[in-house]
């Protein structure tokens, strides 16, 4: 499994962009970089993936570099719903592979 | 998306009796079923990969006798948590992806099952 480095913790405040660093330079080749967070009491939920564009949803933008060795979650307008343990995790698209948590950004949120 | 529930969503248990928790898969089949446990303050832990018909694969450290899986149907796994003990008490996730092929397959996760071994 790929290694990844992620700040222990970031705090921003409301309607401000977030960006949430990951650093993953043992990344194979065929595994996509996958963000998920998780809020207080709650299973993990999904946020978005990547390859090697750099890709849009409702909820969040992934920027991935060139090399594929870092990424950058960015959620555009943080809310206080936002303030959660966001997790980077390289990982193939095989059915069968389970994610594995590192440790994660725990991001906090101020009105 | 796709939903996984689990049941109960939390229970509280004497020592030395068994739990069950339930993980199923509303509206998509699942080959492989995943199980985590994540205790106070910290990240969630793969315990065991569990396939459809098949014996579960366990993670280095955790006891198979301990944590029994059931993994009966494509919608339905179980996890019994056996002779539990104060330490056995945490946090239960269960999980699975879908099997699309030339598709992305979301991991799924499931709300939690929190167990308190008193």
């Amino acid at each position: 499994d790929a290694k990844t480095t992620q700040p222990n913790s970031m705090e921003s405040n409301e309607e401000e962009p977030v960006h949430l660093p990951c650093n993953h330079s043992t990344i194979s080749g065929t595994d996509y970089i996958h963000w998920y967070r998780q809020l207080p009491s709650q299973g993990p939920e999904y946020v978005i993936h990547g390859l090697t564009s750099n890709v849009n949803n409702r909820m969040a933008s992934l920027a991935i570099a060139e090399d594929r060795k870092s990424s950058t979650l960015i959620l555009h307008r943080a809310t206080l719903r936002d303030a959660a343990v966001y997790y980077c995790i390289p990982l193939s698209n095989q059915a069968g592979t389970a994610l594995i948590f590192g440790k994660g950004t725990t991001l906090s949120v101020s009105s | 998306g796709a939903v996984v529930s689990q049941h109960p969503s939390r229970v509280i248990c004497k020592s030395g009796t068994s739990v069950k928790i339930e993980c199923r898969s509303l509206d998509f089949q699942a080959t492989t079923m995943f199980w985590y446990r994540q205790f106070p303050k910290q990240s969630l832990m793969l315990m065991a990969t569990s396939n459809e018909g098949s014996k579960a694969t366990y993670e280095q450290g955790v006891e198979k006798d301990k944590f029994l899986i059931n993994h009966a149907s494509l919608t339905l796994s179980t996890l019994t948590v056996t002779s539990a003990h104060p330490e056995d008490s945490s946090f239960y996730i269960c999980s699975a992806r879908t099997g699309q092929i030339d598709s992305y397959n979301e991991q799924f996760f499931g709300p939690g099952t929190r167990l308190t071994v008193l």
